[in-house]
């Protein structure tokens, strides 16, 4: 089966650096995504790692290492507007369907 | 450009009736995904499809559910008989290549909120 386990909520202050976390199994993988929701809106695109390492965009960075079954997100510098749910999404290597997790909440205060 | 739509954007019904729900991915995009998702949870997975072949329908809740995109384009997700437990948002994405291989995000619509009374 597949599980995929992040934190439910986090809290940081404006201009740090939070990193959140995503631990994940599955039968097959085929890369690991990162989404970002604002409340009330559609999930956006943030990052993709199929291959271990940092992938670095911008303030956002995103790791990975496939034999921890584990992936991080980065943000750096915060801004009020980085206040939002971050969705972890695994990839299957079987049938290519994506599978979230339940998404960390966070909340960044001035 | 345009993104995903999603038609209609709210829907209420009455439990036992049929609903249908639409969905038009971006121009060109061969992969378009079914999403459900409950309040404060990520994106549960319903289906997905390649062109119009039905990849993966594992999701799907029971045979209430089906979906269709004949032409390789708009989608219709429907369900039967609809019950209160089928309250939720639905979401529909597409990506411009099929998953897998490659880096390949999806483009999520704005959904369509259901609620059965």
């Amino acid at each position: 089966g597949q599980n995929i386990d992040q934190p439910t909520e986090m809290t940081a202050t404006e201009g740090a650096i939070v990193q959140i976390n995503c631990t994940y199994q599955t039968s097959g993988f085929n890369g690991l995504f990162w989404y970002q929701q604002h409340a009330g809106e559609a999930p956006t695109f943030l990052s993709y790692n199929v291959l271990d390492g940092l992938e670095e965009k911008g303030r956002f960075s995103s790791f990975l290492s496939r034999s921890k079954g584990y992936s991080y997100l980065l943000l750096k510098e915060l801004q009020m507007k980085d206040s939002a749910s971050y969705l972890c999404a695994v990839s299957n290597s079987g049938t290519y369907k994506y599978i979230f997790g339940t998404g960390t909440r966070l909340k960044v205060l001035a | 450009g345009a993104g995903v739509s999603q038609s209609p954007r709210y829907k209420v019904t009455k439990r036992g009736q049929d609903v249908a729900l639409r969905c038009d991915p971006i121009s060109g995009h061969v992969s378009l995904y079914w999403y459900r998702q409950a309040l404060g949870q990520g994106p549960e997975f319903l289906t997905y499809f390649n062109y119009e072949a039905q990849q993966d329908k594992s999701g799907l809740p029971n045979d209430r559910f089906s979906a269709e995109r004949p032409e390789g384009s708009i989608s219709t997700l429907t369900i039967q008989r609809t019950e209160q437990r089928d309250s939720a948002m639905y979401r529909c994405a597409s990506s411009l290549l099929p998953p897998g291989g490659a880096e390949n995000e999806q483009f999520f619509g704005p959904g369509t909120r259901l609620t059965v009374l």
